[in-house]
């Protein structure tokens, strides 16, 4: 109940394409999903995040999906460039008190020039 | 210094060694957790201070001992590690109630 599962491990895109990256959870009482991007050497860092009163959230060229019956997010990177070559991890969490994350394994993306 | 800061970035151990790792957030915040990072796996919350206070263990093996002296500071105390404890150690602080936690750079820990 309290697992994130995200999907692919990895992915290569060309640059200008539109990368997906697919996270599903089982505990309803989530209610806050982040996505945190890691860059070597770095810790993570807040990319975009939704709560599940709205289907889509657009912050530049990321925008979140959601899916509140089938309990999916996913992210989608529009005109991707190589700078955002990375490591991408969703998350879930009750935003009550002191949030805490439940993390997905992680996808690294590679966009190639 | 600014944001979340770790120290030291890098630790090579010995099973029978003791080691500290520190972290220092420069934020203003009230809450700070320790998270491992391990190669393909999740990140794992170890531990989450709230205003000084542990709020949260995560049935951490107690060779692991947190430490947070003020809202500014946080230590993970480490003893007889085993080789499968290698990981990078996350530090994050966050305002408690507030949905974003700032991470700090990690320390690559490696147990011989």
């Amino acid at each position: 109940q309290q697992q994130v599962k995200q999907s692919p491990q990895s992915l290569i895109v060309q640059k200008g394409g539109i990368p997906i990256i697919n996270c599903a959870y089982e505990n309803t009482a989530f209610d806050y999903f982040p996505w945190y991007q890691q860059f070597p050497g770095k810790g993570p860092a807040l990319l975009i995040a939704i709560r599940p009163d709205v289907s889509e959230k657009k912050e530049g060229r990321f925008t979140i999906s959601f899916n509140k019956s089938a309990k999916q997010f996913s992210l989608h990177i529009m005109d991707s460039q190589p700078g955002d070559s990375a490591t991408y991890f969703c998350a879930a969490s009750r935003s009550t008190g002191t949030y805490k994350y439940i993390f997905g394994t992680g996808t690294r993306l590679k966009v190639l020039a | 210094e600014t944001g979340v800061t770790q120290t030291p970035r890098h630790l090579v151990m010995g099973m029978t060694n003791k080691k500290s790792l520190k972290c220092e957030q420069h934020l203003g915040h009230n809450a700070m957790y320790w998270y491992k990072q391990s190669a393909k796996k999740p990140l794992e919350l170890m531990f989450v201070y709230s205003l000084e206070e542990r709020v949260e263990n995560n049935s951490v093996p107690s060779r692991f001992s947190p430490e947070c002296p003020n809202s500014s500071h946080l230590f993970l105390h480490l003893h007889t590690l085993q080789p499968e404890d290698s990981a990078l150690y996350l530090c994050a602080s966050s305002q408690d109630g507030g949905y974003e936690q700032f991470f700090g750079p990690g320390t690559r820990l490696t147990v011989l």
